[in-house]
């Protein structure tokens, strides 16, 4: 079973600094199959970027993402207010077929 | 514009099934490469993937609740029905369906809903 650590566990920074957010796979990823997803409390999972460094529809481009193998990383370039939340990276693989990683919370330092 | 809902009981019974409906708009799982999953969270938990089902009545699960799990879809309706069997309060946790592609964006969930919070007690 192929499994997703995220780091830190929490990010503690001030609106315009950059953020920077690690992803780890215990197995190789493909890179088509890498995603990250934004979640506000109360809300549902937002889709940012797929495919390691593709932006989904909508999403502004101070997200970006990087990565390969077993290392991938979401960077925000400048944090807007809107941005403090947690952040998912998710895989998709061979079982179980989809897997969360245990989130990154990005707070108001 | 792709929009879905969840249904389904906000409490449920321990050893009770559950039965959770999906209903979506925006798409059809009559066309190849849809498919619609189901994922659930715990409070103050992460994200974790049941279910899925595709255009053409392929099925996956997830395979620690592989034995209690059974999607299913109702084209003629626009919805997709999940029902966890035998369940216990550490099945508490909104449950969220959720959209993907095969093709573009590949191996994601892209559109979600709002979610529905199910708690199991006695």
């Amino acid at each position: 079973e192929s499994v997703l650590t995220q780091s830190p566990g929490t990010l503690s920074l001030s609106p315009g600094e950059r953020a920077t957010l690690s992803c780890r796979a215990s197995e190789r990823v493909d890179s088509s199959y890498l995603g990250w997803y934004q979640q506000k409390p109360g809300q549902a999972p937002r889709l940012l970027i797929y495919g390691a460094s593709s932006r989904a529809t909508g999403v502004p481009d101070r997200f970006s993402g990087s990565g390969s193998g077993t290392d991938f990383t979401l960077t925000i370039s400048r944090l807007e207010p809107e941005d403090f939340a947690v952040y998912y990276c998710q895989q998709y693989g061979s079982s179980p077929l989809f897997t969360f990683g245990p989130g990154t919370k990005v707070d108001l330092k | 514009q792709i929009t879905l809902k969840e249904s389904g009981p906000t409490v449920v019974k321990p050893t009770q099934t559950l039965t959770l409906t999906c209903n979506f708009s925006g798409f059809s799982l009559r066309t190849s490469g849809e498919g619609v999953g189901w994922i659930r969270q715990a409070p103050g938990k992460a994200l974790e993937w049941l279910a899925v089902i595709y255009w053409d009545d392929n099925k996956r699960y997830t395979p620690s609740l592989k034995t209690r799990l059974t999607i299913t879809k109702d084209t003629s309706k626009d919805q997709v029905v999940l029902t966890m069997t035998n369940v216990d309060p550490v099945d508490s946790a909104t449950y969220f369906c959720a959209h993907r592609r095969i093709l573009v964006p590949a191996a994601v969930f892209d559109f979600w809903g709002q979610g529905t919070l199910v708690t199991v007690s006695s």
